[in-house]
């Protein structure tokens, strides 16, 4: 099992529409939790941290799981300039090391 | 601030020739971090370094050495590139702590025939 899995997409929504992704992790001992947002041929970039308790951020809701091992993102009242590639991604241990997912392709289309 | 820049843009090698990536970050940030990146693959750690003058092998170091001789500068060098080390590659930084936003550079897109 990888140790961080994402429903690779694409995701093809119309603009408006509510959109959720989720994430499954294989490490129980994973203590933080992210989302970034990767744009074709460009670098990853942070969307936002996923905490315990949930958090929002505008139109982005993210959620974690710990009992079931997974994170959410939910993106409401998608824009055209959603489209991209969102990446999930999982800190264990006492590294520094980053583990990340494939990542799931969103279209937003007009 | 120009946040983490990333020396060349794009490069074509033939197989057996060398290079160095430069990454230099402006945030004073601790830790930095060489990515390649695949199709298929995800973003897959090649090395890392969490200070001046010390690095360590990530989860794909083979062909690839680093240097980290100043805080602000993180070096890859290929000394034998081989067709297998086609890639977009990143570097990221990312301060000491209890936090791990990392931040990327736009990325080497490097091509080896």
């Amino acid at each position: 099992r990888k140790e961080v899995e994402q429903d690779p997409g694409p995701f093809n929504v119309p603009e408006g529409a509510t959109v959720a992704f989720n994430c499954t992790y294989s490490n129980s001992a994973s203590q933080s939790f992210f989302w970034y947002r990767q744009d074709c041929r460009k670098e990853p970039k942070l969307l936002m941290s996923v905490y315990s308790s949930g958090n929002e951020d505008g139109r982005f809701t993210a959620q974690l799981n710990r009992a079931s091992q997974y994170i959410s993102l939910l993106i409401r009242d998608s824009k055209l300039s959603d489209s991209a590639t969102y990446l999930c991604v999982v800190h264990a241990g006492n590294n520094r090391k980053l583990i990340w997912g494939l990542g799931t392709s969103l279209a937003v289309n007009p | 601030n120009a946040g983490v820049t990333q020396t060349p843009k794009f490069r074509v090698l033939k197989t057996g020739q060398s290079m160095t990536l430069l990454c230099a970050q402006d945030m004073n940030h601790e830790y930095m971090y060489w990515y390649r990146q695949d199709p298929g693959m995800g973003l897959r750690l090649i090395h890392y370094s969490v200070g001046e003058g010390t690095t360590a092998k990530g989860e794909v170091p083979d062909g690839y050495n680093v240097s980290r001789l100043k805080k602000q500068n993180f070096l890859l060098g290929l000394e034998s590139a081989a067709p297998s080390q086609t890639s977009v590659y990143f570097c990221a930084s990312q301060l000491a702590g209890e936090t791990y936003e990392q931040y990327f550079g736009p990325g080497t897109r490097l091509t080896v025939t």
